[in-house]
């Protein structure tokens, strides 16, 4: 079936530096933009970044442009989120999602999410 | 504070109807930008329940439907049963800001 699975969490100190994967399967994963979005606790849903089908295209909310970095390997399936100079404010359970688009151009929206993986950022 | 206003909280009896509201402005759904509802049970990752303003996942039971009109959205519940507790977040996509959430509306069923 389709899903998408995230690994990586954990707690970090402020200032460091953690990555972020997600493995896909049950989709032609080289033919879907791929999202990043966090729940910071007892919060609600914050967008982080998306990039291309085939990784040409990064686009990155204002809180973590310049400190994150979002990339691909199609040949693995795999998207990652490079998370540097963490700050307490990142702490958040962040999810993978594949992005669905159905008219060319069109943003489209988020389907299926995976089970989120935790970050803490503390001291 | 969120771009997409929507109520923190809506209530009903069981077999009773909800309607969750999501304003926005002129650079969202105001734009044309479509909008998409997403549930989420507790514990658990958000679920998409309705894209495109108005269309159901397959799955989706046609208790939950979805209307747009204007900078606004709504989503109707008919026929509240228990598990259908959970928080409802409306998102569309920003012409600045790129995709936007509501905060989240949490149903309870009395």
């Amino acid at each position: 079936q389709v899903q998408v699975v995230e690994s990586g969490g954990g707690v970090v100190q402020p200032g460091r530096s953690l990555r972020l994967s997600c493995a896909a399967s049950g989709f032609p994963f080289t033919t879907y933009p791929m999202h990043w979005v966090r729940q910071a606790p007892g919060k609600g849903l914050e967008w982080v970044a998306i990039i291309s089908y085939d990784g040409s295209n990064k686009y990155y909310a204002d809180s973590v442009k310049g400190r994150f970095s979002i990339s691909r390997d199609n040949s693995k399936n795999t998207l990652y989120l490079q998370m540097n100079s963490l700050r307490a404010e990142d702490t958040a359970i962040y999810y993978c999602a594949r992005g669905v688009v159905v008219v060319a151009a069109a943003p489209g929206w988020f389907d299926p999410w995976g089970q989120g993986t935790l970050v803490t950022v503390s001291s | 504070q969120s771009v997409l206003t929507q109520p923190p909280s809506v209530s009903g009896a069981p077999g009773q109807r909800v309607t969750i509201s999501c304003t926005g402005s002129s650079s969202n759904i105001g734009a044309g930008y479509d909008v998409q509802w997403y549930q989420q049970l507790p514990g658990t990752a958000p679920k998409v329940l309705i894209y495109g303003n108005n269309n159901r996942p397959s799955g989706v039971p046609d208790r939950f439907s979805g209307s747009k009109s204007g900078a606004s959205a709504s989503l109707a519940i008919t026929g509240l049963q228990a598990d259908d507790e959970a928080v409802y977040y409306c998102q569309s996509y920003d012409s600045s800001l790129r995709y936007v959430f509501g905060i989240g509306t949490k149903v309870t069923v009395l």
